[in-house]
């Protein structure tokens, strides 16, 4: 499969508890984006890498809220003493720059539950 | 005010019915994009077009079609004879040059098509 991946696809966990989320990417694409959905809206923009460089976050990313993306390549999401507003969908989508001005591919998400 | 509204929340066609899904967006800029992307009961986004602001150009893709009028900020949303396949949510989003030079999309809240058999 050479779309983007996501794991843990699901994700329980109680209030306080810290949640670590990883996103590989299509393999050539250099540009990397973290996005939070929750029901009834449309994805909300949290961060931004190309290469390893995250050149760009949200308002929406507390400081509870960290992303890297190493070696350019697969991206983690950590969420530090969740709460129940964290409960959403997280979705990641990636482009190239040569694929036209932000034409991105999203993976299928995971989707995490506080409890 | 929203950038991108999608005034419609949900609609429910029967199948072979053409359906239309509005977009309105708000922007100053001048160059920007603008985007469809189709999220079924799966739960990943798909791709569907991107459209550029110097190109007004409408565009057909087989059963969909899009209907671009800078005058009116529109960027609707065309399905002839509409399937259940066609069921699912559809998001249109606007990216336009941020502060840090990216382009990031501004995504509406989505229409819920329901095609019935």
């Amino acid at each position: 499969d050479t779309g983007v991946s996501q794991n843990p696809r699901h994700k329980i966990t109680k209030r306080g508890q810290n949640v670590t989320f990883r996103c590989d990417p299509i393999s050539e694409h250099n540009r990397l984006y973290w996005y939070r959905q929750t029901l009834g809206q449309g994805p909300e923009f949290l961060t931004y890498f190309q290469n390893e460089a995250q050149l760009e976050k949200s308002r929406l990313l507390s400081d509870r809220f960290s992303a890297e993306r190493p070696k350019g390549s697969f991206s983690t999401l950590e969420i530090q003493r969740t709460e129940q507003g964290d409960s959403a969908m997280y979705l990641c989508a990636s482009s190239a720059r040569t694929s036209g001005h932000n034409e991105q591919f999203f993976g299928p998400g995971t989707r995490l539950t506080v409890l | 005010a929203q950038k991108v509204t999608q005034a419609q929340t949900e609609i429910s066609v029967v199948e072979k019915e053409d359906v239309t899904l509005d977009c309105v967006y708000e922007t100053r800029d001048t160059t920007y994009y603008l985007f469809w992307y189709k999220q079924p009961p799966s739960g990943e986004l798909v791709f569907l077009i991107r459209r550029n602001s110097f190109d007004e150009q409408n565009e057909i893709s087989g059963r969909y079609s899009w209907n671009f009028q800078k005058s009116t900020s529109s960027f609707n949303f065309t399905i002839t004879a509409s399937q259940v396949v066609d069921s699912a949510v559809y998001f249109c989003a606007l990216s336009e040059r941020r502060a840090g030079g990216s382009y990031i999309p501004t995504f509406g809240r989505g229409t819920s098509l329901i095609v019935h058999p």
